[in-house]
């Protein structure tokens, strides 16, 4: 099993531009999690999923939007990237909320 | 709201014994948590408590809860350099997620 794995690991765009980033799990798991890290921030939770076709807001979800078409993916959508939004962006998955979660690698975005 | 606080550095030397502490905020959390960030990389499941659990023992890891107080730690006994990393306390939050601490950074020298 390959885990969580996220895609791209890293990427540079310019203020206004837009991307998507890529989760997925092979676990079987309804929960899904998007998580950004700053320095001495910690991480806070983006958007989250308690199962297919569902997605809520977790801490600060301004500037992003998400999907959960399938079970397996959770999208991560920057519409029109801000500096702000230079981070690491890390996805998790669970089995319940009460599991481990288990997260990605990590994906490294810059904005100029 | 009220955050999960962990100091943010430690500084041991290899073999001595690490003390990481946390304070939470919910007392009804069920199950409190141990995540460890090695650079570059994302968070791994170290270990966790059950909150009706004062102590668990894993190998090195020592975890103890005291509930009156909401607070949580974790000691890593003959502590190496490979434990040198980030650690992050957290607990269930009143959705479906985690909230985690700031983590705290621990530096392991020879």
């Amino acid at each position: 099993n390959a885990g969580v794995t996220q895609t791209p690991k890293f990427r540079v765009l310019k203020t206004g531009q837009s991307m998507t980033l890529l989760c997925a799990q092979d676990m079987n798991h309804e929960y899904m999690y998007w998580y950004r890290q700053d320095p001495g921030m910690g991480l806070r939770l983006i958007h989250y999923s308690v199962g297919e076709g569902t997605t809520a807001k977790g801490e600060v979800p301004d500037g992003y939007n998400v999907s959960r078409l399938k079970k397996q993916n959770f999208l991560l959508g920057l519409e029109s990237a801000a500096p702000s939004q230079t981070s690491v962006y890390f996805c998790a998955s669970s089995y319940s909320s009460r599991n481990e979660q288990f997260f990605g690698p990590g994906t490294r975005l810059t904005v100029l | 709201g009220e955050d999960v606080e962990q100091s943010l550095f430690l500084s041991v030397r290899e073999g001595d014994s690490s003390v990481i502490n946390c304070t939470y905020t919910d007392s009804s959390s069920t199950y409190l948590y141990w995540y460890k960030q090695e650079p570059g990389a994302g968070l791994q499941l170290l270990t966790y408590i059950f909150s009706n659990m004062d102590m668990k023992q894993d190998q090195r890891l020592t975890v103890l809860l005291n509930k009156k107080d909401k607070h949580l730690s974790l000691r890593i006994a003959d502590t190496q350099t490979g434990d040198s990393a980030i650690y992050f306390c957290a607990e269930p939050n009143s959705g479906y997620a985690l909230n985690f601490g700031k983590g705290t950074s621990l530096l392991v020298t020879p």
